[in-house]
């Protein structure tokens, strides 16, 4: 199976602030790479996928890169509704996996 | 727009069947690849499996045999088994509908099941 690491494993971060999360796969995914988030009692919702294609309907804040083993999902300017826990997806090969989440909440 | 409506019983006991079903409104059931996930209280997310082509299946071997994914065109739904459960099968099961890619597009709201005697 394909692991993915995330870090950091939590953030605290003001509103406004730019926050990067990065993911990192132990093998290569070429782009099959989605980023998703989740608040707490809810379904996650899927904001990126192949590595940079933002969702329809998901804010232009925020962004993906990467390609290969290294991603990052950066939200340019923090929102009060953001702070979240957000999952990386590899797609590139079943069993498809999720990295273990980063926590973004308020400092 | 698609909506996902998981159903199952929330208390199985061990040794058990896990049975559970997603309806799905709104689209059609016959293309895309509709999933199974789960997440333990507290913890991350795991892809259990998912039907597509109207009965081709994958399923995460994680689970070995125990798992058993089928769908009901006629009804717009598609059913989750899952034989010989443990307490390490206690989460919050979701549904979802992934488009080629395997993102994952919508999702249920999720159902707990607990396994406990």
């Amino acid at each position: 199976d394909i692991q993915l690491t995330q870090s950091p494993s939590s953030v605290s971060a003001s509103v406004g602030d730019r926050v990067i999360i990065t993911c990192r796969a132990s093998q290569a995914v070429s782009n099959w790479l989605a980023w998703y988030q989740q608040k707490p009692g809810k379904a996650p919702k899927l904001l990126i996928y192949a590595a940079s294609s933002l969702q329809s309907g998901v804010p232009s804040r925020f962004s993906g890169s990467g390609a290969g083993t290294d991603f990052t999902l950066t939200i340019s300017s923090l929102q009060p509704e953001d702070f979240a826990t957000y999952y990386c997806q590899q797609a590139h090969s079943f069993p498809f996996t999720f990295g273990p989440g980063t926590k973004v909440d308020i400092k | 727009h698609v909506q996902l409506q998981e159903s199952g019983p929330g208390l199985v006991k061990p040794s058990e069947t896990l049975s559970l079903t997603c309806n799905v409104s709104g689209g059609s059931i016959s293309s895309y690849y509709w999933s199974w996930i789960r997440q333990p209280p507290g913890k991350g997310l795991e892809w259990i499996g998912y039907i597509y082509n109207s009965g081709s299946t994958k399923h995460n071997p994680s689970l070995k045999s125990r798992v058993t994914i089928s769908v009901d065109t006629s009804k717009n739904q598609f059913s989750l088994r899952v034989t010989s459960v443990t307490a390490a099968d206690t989460a919050v099961y979701y549904c979802a509908r992934a488009v080629n890619g395997g993102r994952l597009e919508y999702w249920g709201q999720g159902t707990l099941v607990t396994v406990s005697s």
